[in-house]
């Protein structure tokens, strides 16, 4: 399995709190990912890093922003979060981005009240 | 916007059948990708076919990809319980960084 690890895996949260998520990987890749997982909707991209300070976003970034100063973590942090963001989250790692596979981590999730 | 969309979004077959998946898109693609997750846990990866393949095997895997139609098919064969999951389908178009998924198969093999 690839070493990659996502923290809390669980978190209950209330609205309006900050929240930050935290993907840590061993494998030395250079893209990570975080996505959001809900019911009839897949997986959606929210950020993705294409190396340390390079960030850019995905489909579903508001209310999100992200940080990489070191190239084994990923940051997802909800600045302040709303009930629409009660979701599993998931970060992914490739070391050849979109073109090869991506390694998934086993989810964060987030429930804000 | 989801560029995959799987059909059937949920399928029941008894163990020993086989199972078969489809996933169509919208736009051109470099590749497109298959994942399998089982309740609960990460997605993992299971089968990439490029643009200019028709057809690819891993083990009791088998996967076309139609171009001229936009359109993949997964098939399984002779299930086990153990197939049982969530399937999704996954393509990148152009020069995109990112992978977009479909919303999934739920594939239930009953024993």
């Amino acid at each position: 399995d690839a070493g990659i690890t996502q923290s809390p895996r669980h978190k209950v949260t209330e609205t309006g709190t900050p929240v930050t998520l935290r993907c840590h990987q061993t494998e030395n890749h250079r893209y990570m990912y975080w996505y959001r997982q809900d019911p009839g909707h897949g997986l959606r991209l929210i950020h993705y890093s294409y190396g340390v300070k390079d960030t850019d976003k995905g489909e579903v970034s508001d209310g999100y922003s992200v940080s990489r100063s070191k190239t084994e973590d990923f940051l997802l942090t909800l600045e302040s979060a709303t009930s629409s963001q009660t979701s599993v989250y998931f970060c992914a790692i490739s070391d050849k981005g979109a073109i090869g596979e991506l390694f998934f981590g086993e989810g964060s999730r987030l429930t804000v009240l | 916007s989801q560029q995959g969309e799987e059909d059937p979004q949920a399928l029941s077959i008894q163990e020993g059948e086989n199972a078969t998946m489809n996933c169509s898109y919208k736009t051109s693609i470099n590749n497109l990708q298959w994942y399998r997750q089982n309740s609960g846990r990460g997605l993992v990866h299971l089968i990439l076919i490029r643009s200019n393949e028709r057809e690819k095997h891993s083990g009791r895997l088998r996967v076309t990809l139609d171009t001229s139609k936009k359109s993949s098919s997964l098939l399984i064969t002779a299930s086990r319980a153990a197939d049982t999951a969530s399937y999704f389908c996954a393509t990148v178009s152009g020069s995109a960084r990112q992978l977009t998924f479909g919303s999934g198969t739920q594939l239930t093999v009953l024993p």
